[in-house]
């Protein structure tokens, strides 16, 4: 099966300006998260859609990240005005419903570069 | 709240010697612990998981880990290291109960192999 798609891999914004991420997940897969990675810390966890629905988003910033899942396959994340703390590297990652536990895949990342 | 320490940030060994990368966590309850790689341009790649049951799990690529609950520690092993192990790896948990599906990340470890 075809793995975790995020395009692009990379972008070079200016501060100010608007990005928008995409993850295709793998078919089928219901779950579908959005971590990130800032400044060599640990991946932080973003959000979490089932279907269509956030199922879980305490890890969103602020109101300038959006995250949506419309018709409950790709997922878009934007980030509208792109600030310099935002630059880091941004995963998606996917799973079944009954995916028991850590069966995530991930995808390899966006890296986002603010200047 | 849930939390993962990587204590060293790099790790350098020499091809065909042991390698620990160390880990230790923090949860509410009983862990399940993950160790993921991430290779240049890649993606994570999860390795090893434990959820129950013996405390020495083996994974992918050689390696293997070892869960001690009295240390809260759960460090990655090889008995000998290759050139094709160095990457960047990270160890994550999940609280056994609860909703949450997010794994908490450490901070990473860069895995160094010389020749």
């Amino acid at each position: 099966e075809a793995g975790v798609t995020q395009f692009p891999s990379h972008s070079v914004i200016e501060k100010g300006q608007t990005v928008t991420l995409r993850c295709d997940p793998i078919s089928g897969h219901d779950n579908l998260y959005w971590y990130r990675r800032v400044m060599g810390k640990e991946i932080k966890f973003l959000l979490h859609f089932v279907k269509e629905s956030k199922q879980d988003e305490s890890g969103m910033p602020n109101n300038r990240f959006l995250a949506e899942r419309t018709g409950g396959t790709y997922s878009t994340l934007k980030v509208q005005p792109a600030e310099l703390e935002d630059s880091g590297v941004y995963f998606c990652a996917s799973s079944r419903s009954n995916e028991g536990v850590g069966g995530y895949t991930f995808g390899s990342g966006t890296r986002l570069t603010v200047v | 709240a849930q939390s993962v320490a990587q204590p060293e940030d790099q790790v350098n060994v020499a091809e065909g010697n042991p390698l620990t990368v160390k880990c230790t966590y923090s949860v509410s309850g009983n862990p399940y612990l993950f160790w993921y790689v991430q290779y240049p341009n890649r993606g994570l790649q999860f390795l090893l998981k434990y959820i129950t049951g013996d405390n020495l799990v083996k994974g992918s690529y050689g390696f293997e880990a070892e869960f001690n609950k009295s240390q809260t520690s759960f460090h990655l092993k090889k008995p000998s290291a290759l050139v094709s192990d160095s990457a960047l790896y990270f160890c994550a948990v999940r609280a056994f109960s609860g909703s949450a599906r997010q794994l908490t990340f450490g901070s990473g470890t860069q895995l160094t192999v010389l020749p």
